[in-house]
């Protein structure tokens, strides 16, 4: 069954703006990742954010967590056309170790 | 990191066939796992691949239907069988060598079944 559910499904932004992207889960998490997904490529990760943190920086990345609403955002700052993708959230549970991913949002960078 | 690689690409098959999909690791690896991607769709797991003994299967996937081998710590494969139109999928071979779990991918192989 999904754990992380993504929200927008869908985004939309000019180069040089700001894209934010939600995650929610329902259980207990070990840690968070994001994935980006070139188009008919393979799955990249991105970032992790373990469940004792509440903020991470990865360059252009900004994570956060937020374990009592059960929610993660990615923002990605200064979007470039090249951030075109799939952006997958992702939760490792302690019950089996293995992650679930998201549905995935389809960001889009228009030039 | 380690860099993954798998075989084939993509390939378009014909109802009734069984196609098999290698994975090769540039590095030895403990877990390593095989996903499929239906189209526009998130990420399910098959299976993990367990070197030496039968793969772990996830609810819905069975042995007969996709069989896995893994004679090493760096390489597997996965056979879609007696494929159908619905096999239609990206499917990816994934490795983890880390404690936090993260995920290296390969390029993922694009079956299209007629």
């Amino acid at each position: 069954s999904q754990q992380g559910e993504e929200d927008p499904q869908a985004l939309s932004i000019q180069e040089g703006e700001n894209a934010t992207m939600n995650c929610s889960y329902k259980t207990s998490i070990n840690n968070l990742q994001w994935y980006r997904q070139n188009s008919g490529r393979g799955l990249v990760h991105l970032i992790l954010i373990r469940s004792n943190e509440r903020e991470k920086h990865s360059g252009r990345l900004r994570v956060t967590l937020d374990t009592s609403k059960k929610s993660s955002s990615l923002l990605i700052t200064a979007s470039r056309a090249a951030d075109t993708a799939s952006y997958f959230c992702a939760t490792l549970t302690g019950a089996n170790s293995k992650l679930t991913f998201g549905k995935g949002i389809t960001l889009s960078v228009r030039p | 990191s380690a860099v993954i690689s798998q075989k084939p690409s993509r390939d378009i098959c014909q109802r009734g066939t069984s196609l098999t999909i290698q994975c090769q690791v540039d590095s030895q690896v403990t877990m390593m796992f095989w996903y499929r991607q239906q189209p526009g769709q998130s990420l399910t797991l098959i299976a993990t691949a367990n070197q030496g003994s039968e793969a772990t299967y996830e609810s819905g996937f069975v042995i007969d239907k996709f069989p896995i081998s893994r004679p090493n710590l760096t390489f597997s494969t996965l056979t879609v069988s007696n494929m159908s139109p619905e096999d239609s999928s990206i499917y990816l071979c994934s490795v983890t060598g880390t404690r936090t779990g993260e995920l290296f991918f390969g390029e993922g192989s694009r079956l299209t079944v007629l």
